[in-house]
C-alpha cells in the first residue's frame, strides 16, 4: 500500500532564509509525485511534479523539489523565501490504479 | 482558460434536504474526483471517476453519491445530509498516465455547513 508522510506539520522561518519541507513515501512500485500549495481561503495549486527522468525538478514561484528513490523521498526547497510563501504545503503520491494519496500538509508560516 | 468550476462556494442547509454541488472542468480530463479537507484529517477521496459512466469509492464515500453523464461534469449529492458531513469540498481533475493521475487541477472549493 501507498503512503505519504510529511514529518513537519508547521515551519516557521524568517523572510529570506532558505527553506525545507520534508517528504517520505512508500510504495512497492514507481511513482509520481507531486507538491501542492493551499494559499488561505483558496483550493489547492500544483506547484511542480516529478514523474521521470532528471530527479531535481524545478516548478512555480522558485520552488524544486529532489526525488531521492534510494531514501524515498521528494523534499521541498527554496533557497530564499517570502512572506507570500506563507501556505500550507501538500505532497503526494500516484502509483498507479488510480489511486492518488495526499500528506497531512506543513504549514509554512514565514515571519518578517 | 483552463479550470475546474465548483458552485456553490458556500451552503448552509438544514439535516436531511438533498443537495447537489456542481463540478465541471474544460480540459477534457479523464479523471476527476472529490475530496473533502477538514482540520486534523486532511484531504480525504469521497469519490472518482476515470470516465464517462465509470465511478468508484475513495475512502469516505458513506453518505455521498456521484454521477459522471458526461465528461466535463461531475456532481456530489448528499441525499440526506448530516451534521458531520460539515467540511470543506474540493472537485479536482486531471489527465491519466496509463491509471496513474497526471497532475490535478483543482477547483475552488465549497464549504458547507449543515446544521
Amino acid at each position: 500500500a501507498q503512503s505519504v508522510t510529511q514529518l513537519d506539520s508547521q515551519v516557521p522561518v524568517f523572510e529570506e532564509a532558505p527553506v525545507e519541507l520534508r517528504c517520505n513515501y512508500s510504495s512497492s512500485v514507481s511513482v509520481y509525485l507531486f507538491w501542492y500549495v493551499q494559499y488561505p481561503n483558496q483550493g489547492l495549486q500544483l506547484l511542480l511534479k516529478y514523474l521521470s527522468g532528471s530527479t531535481l525538478v524545478k516548478g512555480i514561484n522558485g520552488f524544486e523539489a529532489e526525488f531521492n528513490k534510494s531514501q524515498t523521498s521528494f523534499h521541498l526547497r527554496k533557497p530564499s523565501v517570502h512572506i507570500s510563501d506563507t501556505a500550507e504545503y501538500f505532497c503526494a503520491v500516484s502509483s498507479g490504479t488510480y489511486k492518488y494519496i495526499f500528506g497531512t500538509g506543513t504549514r509554512l508560516k514565514v515571519l518578517a | 482558460e483552463a479550470q475546474v468550476t465548483q458552485n456553490p462556494r458556500y451552503l448552509i442547509t438544514v439535516t436531511g434536504k438533498k443537495l447537489t454541488v456542481t463540478c465541471s472542468q474544460n480540459m477534457n480530463h479523464e479523471y476527476m474526483s472529490w475530496y473533502r479537507q477538514d482540520p486534523g484529517l486532511g484531504l480525504r477521496q469521497i469519490y472518482y471517476s476515470m470516465n464517462v459512466e465509470v465511478t468508484d469509492k475513495g475512502d469516505v464515500p458513506e453518505g455521498y453519491k456521484v454521477s459522471r453523464k458526461e465528461k466535463r461534469n461531475f456532481p456530489l449529492i448528499l441525499e440526506s445530509p448530516s451534521p458531520n458531513q460539515t467540511s470543506l469540498y474540493f472537485c479536482a481533475s486531471s489527465l491519466l498516465a496509463g491509471q496513474a493521475i497526471y497532475g490535478y487541477t483543482f477547483g475552488s472549493g465549497t464549504r458547507l455547513t449543515v446544521v
